[in-house]
C-alpha cells in the first residue's frame, strides 16, 4: 500500500527550531517529487514547500523562504522539513505530499497524502 | 488570503447538483491545469480531481470537473451525505514557482 507517515512534530518556543520527517513506503520514492503542504486549525491548505525527484529543483512559498529548508534521502525514502526562526503563526499541521507523474510543472497535481504533524509554537 | 477564490459554503439537498466555483488569474488557472482534493473532517486531503476533468480510481463519477479560462469548477451531482467535506481547488503558478490553494468549500448537506 502506498503511505507517507509523518513525524518530529511537537511544541516549540518562538525563535525556535524543529525538524520533521516523512518517511515513504509502498512507492519508489526516488522517482516522485515531494511537497510539504500545512493547515492551520480551522484554515485552509497552504503550500510551503516543493523538492524534485532529484533534489535538482527546490521551490518555497514566501512565508517561509530563508526560514525553512526542503531535503530528502532517497537512500531512506524519507522527505524532511527543517524549520528555523519559528513564529506563533507557524503552528500548524504539516502534511508531506507526493507529487504526481507529469511531464512538465503545468499540470502539477498531489496525489499521496500523509496523515500530518502537529507543529505548535508557544511560549 | 488565498490566489484561487472559490465560496466559503455550499449546500444540496440529497440527490440534488452542487457546483463550486474557484477563480484565479492567467498566472496560475490561465496556464495550468486544476485539482481539486477533498478533506473530510479531521483527516488529511485527498486528491478528487486531477487535470482538470480527470478522476483518480475511486472517485465516483458523480463528480466531475471543468475548466474555462482563469475559472474551473467542480460539480457534484445526486449529492449524498458522505460527500460532506471542505472542497479545495488548486493549481501550479509560474509567478510564485509552486502549487497554490483556493480558500476552501464546506459542502453540507442538507
Amino acid at each position: 500500500e502506498v503511505q507517507l507517515a509523518e513525524s518530529g512534530g511537537g511544541l516549540v518556543q518562538p525563535g525556535g527550531s524543529l525538524r520533521i520527517s516523512c518517511v515513504s513506503s509502498g512507492f519508489t520514492f526516488s522517482s516522485f517529487s515531494m511537497n510539504w503542504v500545512r493547515q492551520v486549525p480551522g484554515k485552509g491548505l497552504e503550500w510551503l514547500s516543493y523538492i524534485s525527484k532529484g533534489s535538482s529543483s527546490i521551490f518555497y512559498a514566501d512565508s517561509v523562504r530563508g526560514r525553512f529548508t526542503i531535503s530528502r534521502d532517497n537512500t531512506k525514502n524519507s522527505l524532511y522539513l527543517q524549520m528555523d526562526s519559528l513564529r506563533a503563526e507557524d503552528t500548524a499541521v504539516y502534511y508531506c505530499s507526493r507529487g504526481g507523474m507529469v511531464a512538465n510543472l503545468y499540470n502539477y497535481y498531489m496525489d499521496v497524502w500523509g496523515k500530518g504533524t502537529t507543529v505548535t509554537v508557544s511560549s | 488570503q488565498s490566489v484561487l477564490t472559490q465560496p466559503p459554503s455550499a449546500s444540496g439537498t440529497p440527490g440534488q447538483r452542487v457546483t463550486i466555483s474557484c477563480s484565479g488569474s492567467f498566472s496560475n488557472i490561465g496556464r495550468s491545469t486544476v485539482n481539486w482534493y477533498q478533506q473530510l473532517p479531521g483527516t488529511a486531503p485527498k486528491l478528487f480531481i486531477y487535470n482538470n476533468d480527470e478522476r483518480p480510481s475511486g472517485v465516483p463519477d458523480r463528480f466531475s470537473g471543468s475548466k474555462s479560462g482563469t475559472s474551473a469548477s467542480l460539480a457534484i451531482s445526486g449529492l449524498q451525505s458522505e460527500d460532506e467535506a471542505d472542497y479545495y481547488c488548486a493549481a501550479w503558478d509560474d509567478s510564485l514557482n509552486g502549487p497554490v490553494f483556493g480558500g476552501g468549500t464546506r459542502v453540507t448537506v442538507l
